[in-house]
């Protein structure tokens, strides 16, 4: 699987929108990209993931580069509730039945 | 929505004991797995099943087995817990379409200690 480059940490006030970046610049074409979160001391939670065209669902929107080789993660209006680890992850189509592998994420920390 | 529900959130067994962790999902997904996650580490795949019956060893299956009888229930043993089998356990479902995305969802994990 390509590898993930995300910053450590990021800050977001209540109510504006969180930008959390993702470099994948290895990624190969059958690659989507996913993101995940996790808040402390709980299990990991899908929000989005795409393979080149932009998405989105009803927590987020995931903006593809059209190299693919970069993307971002936008929660509209962030809430203190979205305070977690959020996980970047490359993955081919075809790999069901393997192990996801998160990197260290990134920490979002939102505040009032 | 799917989901996936494990048996406790919590639980604190002693040397030695069996332990049992059960996994629900309501999804009619045919994939379930057995992952433990401790600080550092990451996320770590114990056992993997693709069908009612059927299993996978993942990357760390030593001291644990599973048991797959029915297709929304997916249940990791610790036949003789140790301490280091003190971790936060995560079971995940998936879908399990071959060619298609495979997107796994997971439960909201348990906190197991042994003492």
């Amino acid at each position: 699987d390509a590898k993930t480059t995300q910053p450590t940490s990021m800050d977001c006030a209540e109510g504006r929108a969180a930008n959390l970046p993702c470099n994948h610049s290895t990624i190969s074409g059958n690659e989507y990209v996913y993101w995940y979160r996790q808040i402390h001391s709980q299990g990991p939670q899908y929000i989005i993931h795409g393979l080149k065209n932009n998405e989105t669902n009803e927590m987020a929107s995931l903006i593809i580069t059209e190299d693919r080789k970069s993307s971002t993660l936008i929660l509209p209006h962030a809430t203190l509730r979205d305070t977690a680890v959020y996980y970047c992850i490359v993955r081919p189509a075809n790999q069901a039945g393997t192990a996801l592998i998160f990197g260290k994420g990134t920490t979002l920390s939102v505040s009032s | 929505d799917v989901k996936v529900t494990q048996s406790s959130r919590y639980l604190v067994k002693r040397t030695g004991e069996k332990v049992f962790l059960e996994c629900v999902q309501d999804m009619d997904h045919e994939n379930m797995f057995w992952y433990r996650q401790d600080p550092g580490l990451g996320l770590r795949l114990i056992y993997f099943s693709y069908d009612v019956k059927m299993k996978e060893k993942g990357d760390i299956p030593e001291g644990y087995s599973v048991s797959r009888e029915k297709k929304e229930r997916f249940s990791l043993i610790l036949e003789s817990a140790s301490t280091n089998q003190t971790s936060m356990y995560l079971c995940a479902s998936s879908l399990g379409l071959a060619g298609l995305t495979d997107t796994q969802y997971f439960g909201p994990g348990t906190r197991l200690t042994v003492l």
